[in-house]
């Protein structure tokens, strides 16, 4: 099945600092999606990509879908202490059997001394 | 208003024990799906259901049945529930399989504690 390898693992930095973390797929994907976790909570989403090339942001937050649609990354500018969490990469073909399910990257586990 | 809810929060129960997980979207979304996320944070996909028809099972054991009354609620129940069956649990929604403007939304998630 795809694979998903996301990197790194884990990040410390000081406030203020950016902050940047990708996604590489074995195989391709149509739609690159990134997610936040607080603990406790559900992922909730940041950015959507749907076109190979293309780069969205998000306020303090950028994210490209890549041009050969097995990679993304996710730059964060300006850390604050409310950016902790862990951050997922998801992607996902639609239509077919795949009926849009997303494959997770494990994660990027960020902490934000202020 | 919350848009993905599930229920419980936490559950807690011994081995060999049947339970069942509630969700429900008032997203008015087609689709639904139900996630697992071990205790290093993976997530993985278990089944989706599109308009009240199962259309992902990705190879879960039998002893999982999703089940979706309407399109707005997909229900987990497990039988004979096993220590490796600790983990949260996820609902998601999304307006359709895929594709541009079909983002999937999370619950919050409910962890299940088998002992």
């Amino acid at each position: 099945g795809q694979q998903l390898n996301q990197s790194p693992q884990s990040m410390f930095i000081q406030e203020g600092e950016d902050v940047s973390m990708n996604c590489t797929s074995s195989s391709i994907f149509n739609t690159w999606l990134w997610y936040k976790q607080d603990p406790g909570e559900g992922p909730v989403l940041l950015i959507a990509l749907y076109k190979a090339g293309e780069l969205t942001s998000n306020g303090r937050l950028t994210a490209q879908f890549g041009i050969t649609r097995k990679d993304s990354f996710l730059n964060i500018s300006a850390s604050i202490p409310s950016d902790v969490g862990i951050y997922f990469c998801a992607g996902s073909n639609a239509g077919g059997t795949s009926y849009g399910k997303l494959t997770f990257g494990q994660g990027t586990i960020l902490t934000v001394h202020p | 208003d919350t848009a993905v809810s599930q229920t419980p929060k936490y559950l807690v129960t011994q081995m060999g024990n049947d339970k069942s997980i509630k969700c429900e979207q008032n997203l008015g979304h087609d689709t639904m799906y139900w996630y697992k996320q071990d205790s290093k944070k993976f997530l993985k996909i278990m089944f989706s259901y599109n308009n009240k028809e199962l259309i992902i099972n990705e190879t879960v054991p039998n002893r999982f049945s999703p089940k979706s009354p309407d399109k707005a609620h997909l229900n987990l129940h497990i039988n004979s529930l096993e220590l490796g069956d600790s983990a949260v649990y996820f609902c998601a929604s999304s307006q359709r399989g895929g594709g541009a403007g079909n983002e999937q939304f999370f619950g919050p998630g409910t962890r299940l504690t088998v002992l």
